[in-house]
């Protein structure tokens, strides 16, 4: 099956630019979500297919994806932005697909 | 808007079945997406249990397949799980979500509902 790895945890200091990784075989080859977990809350779409953002979400987050890696990128990071982000994908290169998530990476703000 | 709620028993005993049920507002279930369940294991990361199409048609995670039964019901706007012979390890907030159209991702997620697996 499909394995997603990402770092435990990010820390970054306020006003400065969080990156969180997504590892994965030729991840390029799929379309990227990431999602925003605060304690005690349901998670929250921040970036879907790579790189495209919901309505009500700020620009401040963006995303990459190519070779092995994607990329979530949040910008002039804020207190606020503390939180779990998971990313995902639907694989469908087997007999059997399957949506797989990261493991999850803890952002924590200095 | 779109709002999901997920409704069930908190406490299952073990080997019985966890049945739970997502009610969806402000839209209808019979539109083109799929309507996922997802879980989450105290202080740990998200798992995906499957998805159903308003037709009855699903995709279930080759893992959980053989305990797995998701169903629709238009009518009432509702989709269900069912997840038999259940074990500790079943513990978890289990999520309904929206998976949204044309896409792979979860737009919408109900809050969640903690079930407990314990005798």
């Amino acid at each position: 099956s499909y394995v997603l790895t990402q770092p435990p945890s990010v820390s970054v200091a306020p006003g400065q630019t969080a990156r969180i990784t997504c590892g994965g075989n030729n991840i390029g080859s799929k379309s990227v979500h990431w999602y925003q977990q605060k304690p005690g809350q349901a998670p929250v779409l921040v970036v879907y297919d790579d790189s495209d953002r919901p309505s009500g979400i700020p620009e401040r987050f963006s995303g990459s994806n190519s070779g092995n890696t994607a990329t979530l990128t949040i910008s002039r990071v804020e207190a606020g932005d503390e939180a779990d982000y998971y990313c995902q994908v639907w694989d469908s290169s087997s007999d059997h697909p399957d949506v797989v998530f990261g493991g999850g990476t803890k952002l924590t703000v200095l | 808007q779109v709002q999901l709620q997920e409704s069930g028993p908190g406490l299952v005993k073990p080997s019985d079945t966890l049945s739970l049920t997502c009610a969806v507002s402000g839209y209808s279930i019979s539109s083109s997406n799929w309507w996922g369940w997802i879980r989450q294991p105290p202080g740990k990361g998200l798992e995906w249990i499957g998805y159903i199409y308003y037709s009855g048609s699903t995709y279930y995670n080759p893992s959980l397949k053989s305990r797995v039964t998701m169903s629709v019901d238009t009518s009432k706007n509702q989709f269900s799980l069912k997840l038999s012979s259940v074990t500790a390890v079943d513990t978890a907030v289990y999520y309904c979500a929206r998976r949204g159209k044309g896409g792979s991702n979860f737009d919408y997620w109900g809050q969640g509902t903690l079930v407990t697996v314990s005798s």
